[in-house]
């Protein structure tokens, strides 16, 4: 049971390059998420889908795109990667069942994915 | 909006030192609130949580309890060890989503 899975580990683009980050987990879970983690920032939402089939923007999608493939996969698509791009990048995933206040709300997070655009 | 604010870092303590992280929130309705733990170089791990006002989570000796009437879910340890030193972000979450505080350093020294 590998939980969270990511690849790859290290990346490094250059300006106007394409991308995409894998994510697939293995714990059957309905929702999963991208994030960036940038210095002093915390983690940020990027996209995320509660459910196979939809995906749905966070906080920060500009300059991103999402595939739900399946249920265990979620990729992040970079089309012209940028310098603001530069960031770690995680992925994770929950069981949520519209039941807030119960275990089901628990994210679990991959790796991560750290990106250098220059 | 839903927002976390926790105490900036970074944080410096000796060995077996006592340990809190302030954490307050803003939201609507009745989130879970989380405390989550990045070690150098890898992803984050939960902590703890609790998921209802005056619920106290615990774990690996750390607690934080859940306080409606001062939205805060503050972190505590009594005796801080060296493997304690790590990235800690507080977050609520009153759907699908996470919202993340900022994030403090805890440096623990031998």
């Amino acid at each position: 049971n590998a939980g969270v899975t990511q690849t790859p580990k290290f990346q490094v683009l250059k300006t106007g390059q394409s991308m995409t980050l894998q994510c697939a987990q293995d714990m059957n879970h309905n929702s999963m998420y991208w994030y960036r983690q940038d210095p002093g920032m915390g983690l940020r939402l990027i996209y995320y889908s509660a459910s196979e089939g939809t995906t749905d923007k966070g906080e920060v999608p500009n300059g991103y795109n999402v595939s739900r493939l399946n249920k265990r996969e979620f990729s992040l698509r970079l089309e012209s990667a940028a310098p603001s791009q530069t960031s770690v990048y995680f992925c994770a995933s929950s069981d949520y069942t519209g039941l807030a206040g119960t275990e089901t709300d628990t994210q679990y997070f991959g790796p991560g994915t750290r990106l250098t655009v220059l | 909006g839903n927002s976390v604010t926790q105490m900036e870092g970074p944080v410096t303590l000796s060995e077996e030192a006592f340990l809190t992280i302030n954490c307050t929130y803003t939201a609507t309705g009745y989130p879970s609130l989380f405390w989550y733990v990045q070690y150098p170089g890898e992803g984050l791990q939960l902590l703890l949580k609790a998921t209802k006002a005056d619920d106290k989570g615990s774990n690996k000796g750390f607690e934080a309890t859940y306080r409606k009437e001062t939205t805060s879910f503050h972190l505590e340890k009594g005796s801080v060890q060296v493997s304690d030193s790590a990235v800690y972000f507080c977050a609520l979450s009153p759907d699908y989503k996470l919202t993340f505080g900022k994030g403090t350093l805890l440096t623990v020294n031998p």
